[in-house]
């Protein structure tokens, strides 16, 4: 069985470009959580989607938003980049929201 | 609302010695308690999970924790450490209302030779 597939691993982008993130759930799995994770602030829940629906939200700005499509796949998007969006962003795929989380390898994103 | 301590930002020890990374948990109710390993530049794998079925509960790689109610703690043990156990360990709770995965801050487990 596959698991987690976050495309693509690294990304470099200049401030004020957006960008997108995507993210590829174990067949079967239909709730994605995307996750920030930087050294200063640890791992943060940026949002979860369950049947397309977003379900939870963390506490970041607008700028930071996402989606789940019709067959669980889910695409994070990054509006005005700033420097201290530079992180690894991970997601984490579940059959249902209250069992574990399977996560991918993440995207590793700087900004300049 | 529900939160999780690791109680050690870092541990070090020889490998073949036993391992020990402390968590406490606060939950209103019973929670679902979960520990996580990071390597380097890699993603967050499954260890273990307590869902209150047996309070000693056995993961990969040797390692186990014990689901303490009385102490509100998920201490992560592992009797001899191997090289290959070095990695950043997380302590999660998931919350009761929302499903919503809470990390503690990690700890960071060295093994020397």
């Amino acid at each position: 069985k596959a698991g987690v597939t976050q495309t693509p691993r690294y990304l470099i982008k200049t401030r004020g470009q957006q960008v997108t993130l995507s993210c590829s759930p174990i067949s079967g799995h239909r709730s994605v959580s995307w996750y920030q994770q930087t050294p200063g602030q640890g791992l943060q829940f940026l949002f979860e989607y369950f049947s397309e629906t977003q379900r939870n939200k963390g506490n970041f700005p607008g700028r930071f938003s996402g989606r789940q499509f019709s067959n669980s796949r889910s695409e994070m998007n990054v509006s005005t980049l700033e420097l201290g969006d530079s992180a690894l962003y991970l997601c984490a795929s579940r059959t249902d929201p209250n069992t574990e989380a399977f996560f991918g390898q993440g995207t590793r994103l700087t900004v300049v | 609302a529900q939160s999780v301590t690791q109680l050690d930002s870092h541990v070090s020890v020889s490998e073949g010695t036993p391992v020990l990374l402390r968590c406490n948990y606060s939950s209103s109710y019973s929670p679902s308690l979960f520990w996580y390993v990071q390597h380097p530049n890699k993603g967050l794998q499954l260890l273990l999970k307590y869902t209150s079925a047996a309070t000693l509960v056995k993961g990969i790689n040797g390692f186990e924790a014990e689901f303490k109610k009385s102490e509100t703690s998920f201490h992560l043990t592992k009797p001899s450490a191997h090289m290959s156990d070095a990695a950043e360990y997380f302590c999660v709770v998931s919350n009761d209302n929302t499903d919503k995965l809470i990390f503690g801050t990690g700890t960071r487990l060295q093994v020397f030779p």
